[in-house]
């Protein structure tokens, strides 16, 4: 059973750093890219970033480009999720999720859709 | 990257259908055949609903179905129920920002 859990979450003043992790059990994470999508509270889904399974191809959304970086360990089956600088528009529930790419005529496209997600772990920046 | 238009709400009663319409630009929905589709009930993690426009996962009802024309997609459930009730987002891949979701639909069932 594919399972994704998420850890390392909880409150922190503005400019401060959190680190989150994702273990990962169930399948081989070597062969999966993998993302981080973000939940602020009553409100919709953020993509924040994606990582290839052999970490060679990073993206992130605009919003935390610069602040967060996203790495993974695969012999450790994990994946991780470095915040700093954090602002109180970074409050949300932060999941990871597995991710499939797409192949067409066309090319190649990193994410297609996540299939497995974690339950989210909790980060609220405020003073 | 703006996030996907979709309606704040629909509602239906038992039984019926209802559609959720999700509407991009020429450079996500109108540009790639990489529209998903996720449910999500209440302090609940996401769950992939359909992908690649039209296709369902394993396990998932054959009353949830799917559809894009120009830089809309729409999924449609039919013979609504009660456990049917849930946020529905749209997620597609696009030109600029990888990925990008729509704002969410929240779907009652009267």
């Amino acid at each position: 059973e594919v399972q994704l859990v998420e850890s390392g979450g909880g409150l922190v003043q503005p400019g401060g750093s959190l680190r989150l992790s994702c273990a990962a059990s169930g399948f081989a994470l070597t062969s999966y890219s993998m993302t981080w999508v973000r939940q602020a509270p009553g409100k919709g889904l953020e993509w924040v970033s994606y990582i290839s399974s052999g970490s060679s191809t990073i993206y992130y959304a605009d919003s935390v480009k610069g602040r967060f970086t996203i790495s993974r360990d695969n012999a450790k089956n994990s994946l991780y999720l470095q915040m700093n600088s954090l602002r109180a528009e970074d409050t949300a529930v932060y999941y990871c999720a597995r991710v499939l790419g797409y192949y067409d005529s066309s090319g190649y496209y990193p994410i297609d859709y996540f299939d497995y997600w974690g339950q989210g772990t909790l980060v609220t920046v405020s003073s | 990257q703006s996030a996907l238009t979709q309606p704040a709400s629909v509602s239906g009663s038992p039984g019926q259908s209802i559609t959720i319409s999700c509407t991009g630009t020429s450079s996500d929905i109108g540009a790639y055949n990489v529209v998903s589709w996720y449910q999500q009930h209440p302090g609940k993690a996401p769950k992939l609903m359909i992908y690649e426009v039209t296709k369902r996962p394993s396990g998932v009802s054959d009353r949830f179905s799917a559809s894009k024309s120009g830089n809309t997609a729409s999924l449609t459930i039919s013979g609504l129920q009660a456990e049917d009730e849930a946020d529905y987002y749209c997620c597609s891949y696009a030109d600029s920002s990888i990925s990008v979701f729509g704002g969410g639909t929240k779907l009652t069932v009267l």
